[in-house]
């Protein structure tokens, strides 16, 4: 099956600090990616859309200045946490869309910001 | 805009028993797809089953089947012969039909935790 990877697992930070995580389709190429934020024992609540080539589509509430999205390439997006703080902590998961009607998911990454 | 909601938090279910899970979603399109995801404690979310909303016969995989009743809006999940590796958080999930980026988004419920007991 597809693979999509995510890099790091897990990150503990400075609060102010930035951090950038980084979703990977490793066997196909992926125009869309998307990013999820997962609070503990929540739902998967969509941050972004991500479009190789063009800017990222934010979902509402989202700050787009504070959650950076960057998709360079077919295999790759990036979201970069700037200026984080604690209640930026949460579980991170982005989706690489391989064809119109399958999205794979990767292992997600845990943000701790203290 | 969709939504999907889980009204079961949790469900427990004897190993090698069956057990539903309940999924009823609000949308006014007429095309679009519907989704189980597991996501196990390693919260790697996995693709159990999917369900297109055209097709008129319920979608399965081995032990799992939906029924899918699109004029009630509903979709639950059937699990035949639960197996202890079946405990989880499932989550039922929307997506529209409709050819754009942002409209490949998934809409999610609030999952329903499920453990298999012996």
């Amino acid at each position: 099956g597809a693979v999509v990877s995510q890099h790091p697992s897990w990150v503990i930070c400075k609060s102010g600090t930035s951090v950038k995580i980084e979703c990977r389709s490793l066997d196909f190429q992926a125009t869309t990616m998307f990013w999820y934020r997962q609070f503990p024992k929540q739902s998967l609540m969509l941050m972004a859309t991500s479009n190789e080539g063009s800017k990222a589509t934010y979902e509402q509430g989202v700050e787009k200045d504070k959650f950076l999205i960057n998709h360079a390439s077919l295999t790759l997006s990036t979201l970069t946490v700037t200026s984080a703080h604690p209640e930026d902590s949460s579980f991170y998961i982005c989706s690489a869309r391989r064809t119109q009607n399958t999205q794979y998911f990767g292992p997600g990454t845990r943000l701790t910001v203290l | 805009a969709q939504t999907v909601t889980q009204s079961q938090p949790e469900m427990s279910v004897q190993e090698a028993e069956t057990v539903t899970l309940s999924c009823t979603y609000d949308t006014s399109e007429s095309d679009y797809y519907l989704f189980w995801y597991k996501q196990p404690p390693s919260r790697q979310m996995i693709l159990v089953i999917r369900q297109e909303a055209y097709k008129q016969q319920n979608a399965t995989e081995n032990r799992f089947s939906v029924n899918f009743q699109k004029a009630a809006k509903s979709f639950s999940l059937k699990i035949s012969d639960s197996q202890l590796g079946d405990a989880a958080m499932y989550f039922c999930a929307y997506r529209s039909d409709r050819n754009t980026g942002t409209a490949s988004k998934l809409t999610f419920g609030t999952g329903t935790r499920l453990q298999v007991t012996l």
